[in-house]
């Protein structure tokens, strides 16, 4: 069936990279997204990628995706506190373009020290 | 300014007391979805439309029901709220012919059955 799976707990230093990683099953995925949760707000989208590419950068945000293994990361370079929220990785599976179903990981807590 | 709006933000019910909560977009998009996010189990999709009239469930749609009326609102009924609904609960949107980048999500709607 389709599952994805992230750790749920990450904490880092304040200008130290962070890597939040995700793994999914549904090999038949179009898309793969990062979305950030800021406390008490809605989703937002950070960045996605298609899934016959293996990387793609976005000025701090690099997204890897290792196909074989069903495997994405999302790297932030030099974390700032205002990066302390909640990381989701979803997948679009195969079909739902008809459904408007995204599949999401548990979420990963990213706390940033300072 | 393009958004989904929810109605309310929150709310405090008690057991077996219907409740609607609202979901508007100003994109006319087709295409409208339901979630709700758990602690520990990310979001899961409870029922979808691809444009009005048209409706499906998705993964957890038991203790739920929607309708479509018009292009822009999705309201999510619930006839007897229990506590295993109490979540938070997000509506999103997006245009039959955008890609999975243009899916906006809501503010979010935090219930608490008691």
């Amino acid at each position: 069936g389709e599952d994805v799976e992230q750790s749920l707990f990450l904490s880092v230093r304040e200008g130290d990279s962070s890597v939040i990683n995700c793994t999914y099953t549904d090999s038949s995925s179009t898309y793969l997204y990062w979305y950030k949760q800021e406390p008490g707000a809605g989703l937002q989208l950070l960045t996605y990628i298609f899934s016959n590419m293996d990387m793609k950068q976005d000025q701090r945000l690099t997204v890897l995706l290792n196909k074989k293994d069903k495997h994405l990361s999302l790297r932030i370079a030099d974390t700032q506190t205002g990066d302390s929220a909640i990381y989701f990785c979803a997948e679009s599976p195969k079909g739902s373009g008809n459904t408007g179903k995204l599949i999401f990981g548990q979420g990963t807590t990213l706390q940033v020290k300072p | 300014e393009a958004q989904v709006t929810q109605n309310p933000r929150y709310l405090i019910t008690v057991t077996g007391k219907k409740l609607t909560v609202t979901c508007s977009q100003n994109m006319n998009h087709e295409y409208m979805s339901w979630y709700r996010q758990d602690p520990g189990l990310g979001l899961r999709q409870i029922y979808y439309s691809m444009n009005v009239e048209v409706t499906d469930k998705g993964d957890v749609p038991e203790g739920y029901k929607v309708s479509r009326k018009e292009k822009r609102n999705f309201p999510l009924i619930l006839e007897s709220p229990s506590p295993n609904q109490t979540s938070l609960y997000f509506c999103a949107s997006r245009g039959r012919i955008q890609g999975w980048n243009e899916q906006f999500f809501g503010p979010g709607t935090r219930l608490t059955v008691l």
